[in-house]
């Protein structure tokens, strides 16, 4: 089974502080990692994609990946309250001829306080 | 506006009786995907499609049908409801998924289904 791991928290951090959420996966021939925010009671909304090993930044967020060590995290510069959600891990775990079959951790709930 | 369209976003049925849950995409997508979620246990895939009639089991299929007769639509089918189906649905689509560009799911709305 492959599985996609993330401490469920919650994390709390202060306004304005650095939000670090970690993720390790099983399949080693994985390409493809998002991650994804979810509001209570709301779909989940990707926020980045990476494919290469290093960082990625899009604003606030830092997406990092080591396919070495099968790990990917995410850091939010400035977090503000309402980055409050929670954040899910997913990974691609099909091939060519499996495109789509996109797994999901079961999520870290951060807590942004004023 | 391009989006995911579910249907209905809530519903209450009696075990047994079949039922379908609409999932349309107007952004002309390739892959569509149906997840459900449950507390404790998080997102997990159904079943998703990479084309018109081409689609494939997720890791939870079981009591669960799919078709994907035109590209835009791709219903979910509950041929007899269980209360052990009471989740939260999710359809997804994706311009691509897979190596290389990968746009990954944009999901819909939801559909809370209560099964009694």
């Amino acid at each position: 089974q492959k599985e996609v791991e993330q401490n469920s928290g919650p994390l709390s951090v202060p306004e304005g502080a650095i939000a670090s959420l970690n993720c390790t996966y099983s399949d080693r021939g994985s390409q493809s990692f998002f991650w994804y925010r979810q509001y209570s009671g709301k779909s989940p909304e990707l926020i980045m994609s990476i494919y290469s090993n290093g960082d990625k930044e899009d604003g606030r967020f830092t997406a990092q990946l080591n396919k070495a060590s099968q790990y990917v995290s995410l850091l939010i510069r400035d977090s503000q309250p309402s980055d409050s959600a929670t954040y899910l891990c997913a990974v691609n775990v099909g091939r060519y001829n499996q495109g789509g079959k996109l797994i999901f951790g079961q999520g870290t709930e951060l807590s942004v306080k004023p | 506006e391009a989006q995911v369209t579910q249907n209905p976003r809530y519903l209450i049925t009696v075990t047994g009786k079949k039922l379908t849950v609409t999932c349309s995409q107007n952004m002309n997508h390739e892959y569509m995907s149906w997840y459900r979620q449950d507390p404790g246990l998080g997102l997990r895939q159904i079943y998703y499609s990479m084309n018109v009639e081409v689609t494939d089991k997720g890791d939870v299929p079981e009591g669960y049908k799919v078709s994907r007769k035109e590209k835009r639509n791709f219903p979910l089918i509950l041929e007899s409801p269980s209360p052990n189906q009471t989740s939260l649905y999710f359809c997804a689509s994706s311009l691509s998924v897979g190596t290389g560009e990968d746009y990954g799911y944009t999901f819909g709305s939801g559909t809370r289904l209560t099964v009694v």
